[in-house]
């Protein structure tokens, strides 16, 4: 079975670091995947991770560890405007992206003046 | 570029009711899905297709079809509502080679079952 778990909600002051941190254990693996979703919205693509290592972004980043099952996304110089859930999914088929992708339920962060 | 689209946004049906899903891309893109979108349960994956003429099905299919006649369509149908089908239906579709890879969403169906 597939199961990505991540912290249900996060609160973080304006202009300060966070990090959201992502564990999975699938059957297979093909890359991980971050994205934000405002209320109400579409989720929107932030990064992509298949190789072990750091991603870098602008002021968003994304680690992943294959060997741990972990991953994590850290927003930088936080804005109101980042205030939104950020979603962990996996992409676990054997390859050719042949497959749809295995959610997480989000982590709905909120940002403070 | 339009990218993902979807039809409708917004849809009310009575139990036993059937209607289809509207979904198109402009990317040329292979692979397309649909999801949906339920309060505390996250994404989860309805039917997926790897290119025309070519469908599976994803965690929870019961109650939903799929075709896929083109590359750029992929409809789903509701063969007869429920209530437990009241949902944020999303479409996907998705560009993957060359150690790349993304999915880019509609803008969603509201759904609601009476």
């Amino acid at each position: 079975g597939q199961n990505i778990d991540q912290p249900t909600e996060m609160t973080a002051t304006e202009g300060a670091i966070v990090q959201i941190n992502c564990t999975y254990q699938t059957s297979g693996f093909n890359g991980l995947f971050w994205y934000q979703q405002h209320a109400g919205e579409a989720p929107t693509f932030l990064s992509y991770n298949v190789l072990d290592g750091l991603e870098e972004k602008g002021r968003f980043s994304s680690f992943l560890s294959r060997s741990k099952g972990y991953s994590y996304l850290l927003l930088k110089e936080l804005q109101m405007k980042d205030s939104a859930s950020y979603l962990c999914a996996v992409r676990a088929g054997s390859g050719g992206g042949a497959d749809g992708l295995t959610f997480g339920k989000g982590t709905h962060l909120i940002i403070q003046p | 570029n339009a990218g993902v689209t979807q039809t409708p946004k917004f849809q009310v049906l009575k139990t036993g009711q059937s209607m289809t899903l509207q979904c198109a891309q402009d990317m040329n893109h292979e692979y397309m899905s649909w999801y949906r979108q339920d309060p505390g349960m996250g994404l989860r994956l309805i039917h997926y297709s790897v290119g025309a003429g070519i469908t599976d099905q994803g965690e929870v299919p019961n109650g939903y079809n799929v075709s896929r006649s083109t590359t750029e369509d992929f409809p789903l149908r509701l063969l007869s509502a429920a209530p437990s089908q009241t949902s944020v239906y999303f479409c996907a579709s998705s560009y993957w080679g060359r150690g790349t890879d993304t999915q880019y969403f509609g803008p969603g169906t509201r759904l609601t079952v009476l």
